[in-house]
């Protein structure tokens, strides 16, 4: 019963290059929520997506930063035309579907992104 | 005042003691309640959850929530280094979940 899946575990990028990061959530779970920690600071939130449709992007960077959850395949965050301070680690969690407040998350390994 | 509080830490116990991680969070109507540990270099690790008034035990963890207080706990006992670690407490905000900055625990064998 495989866990959520991230990957690349590591990623160095130029700045100026496009990052992609992938998300494959647990089976049976269809929600899929991204977050960023910068080094020394606490999980931020960045969006929350659903197959197909993104229901909350109220965390995400309002340029460069685009999210996506496609009928088939693994979630996708992108990072157009990255910059030093995008260098962070990204964790993609996700839950089942639940009627009342939040289900329990649960997170992937993460992505370390180091942008030179 | 920011939405999930904890104290930074670090918080230091003796191995075999128990540590007592405490959250303050400030949506009334917040309905779930989570600890995660988080090992440095290492993913969050959910290792509780709380909906309701009072306590829950799982093991050595236990979890007391106060909703008219606004508070969240985390009890450790018997504590071991392998204890130590970054605790997260989250908590709702309609489908998600806001994390606190986490208390940072230090068991001393």
């Amino acid at each position: 019963n495989a866990g959520v899946m991230q990957n690349p575990r590591h990623l160095v990028r130029r700045r100026g290059q496009e990052a992609r990061l992938r998300c494959s959530p647990m089976k049976g779970h269809s929600h899929v929520y991204w977050y960023r920690q910068l080094p020394e600071e606490g999980l931020k939130f960045m969006v929350y997506l659903q197959k197909e449709n993104i229901i909350d992007e109220s965390g995400m960077p309002k340029e460069r930063f685009s999210a996506e959850f496609p009928k088939e395949g693994p979630s996708i965050l992108r990072i157009q035309q990255v910059v030093r301070g995008d260098s962070a680690a990204y964790f993609c969690a996700s839950s089942p579907p639940m009627t009342v407040g939040a289900g329990e998350q649960y997170f992937g390994p993460g992505t370390r992104l180091t942008v030179t | 005042q920011k939405e999930v509080e904890q104290n930074s830490g670090p918080l230091s116990v003796p191995e075999g003691a128990i540590a007592s991680l405490n959250c303050t969070y400030s949506d009334r109507v917040s309905q779930s309640f989570f600890w995660y540990r988080q090992y440095s270099g290492k993913s969050p690790e959910l290792i509780m959850s709380i909906y309701s008034n009072g306590d829950k035990e799982d093991g050595r963890f236990t979890a007391q929530l106060n909703k008219a207080s606004q508070y969240v706990s985390l009890l450790i006992r018997d504590s071991q280094p392998s204890d130590s670690a970054t605790y997260l407490c989250a908590v709702n905000r309609g489908n998600m979940l806001t994390f606190g900055g986490g208390t940072r625990l230090m068991v001393k064998p």
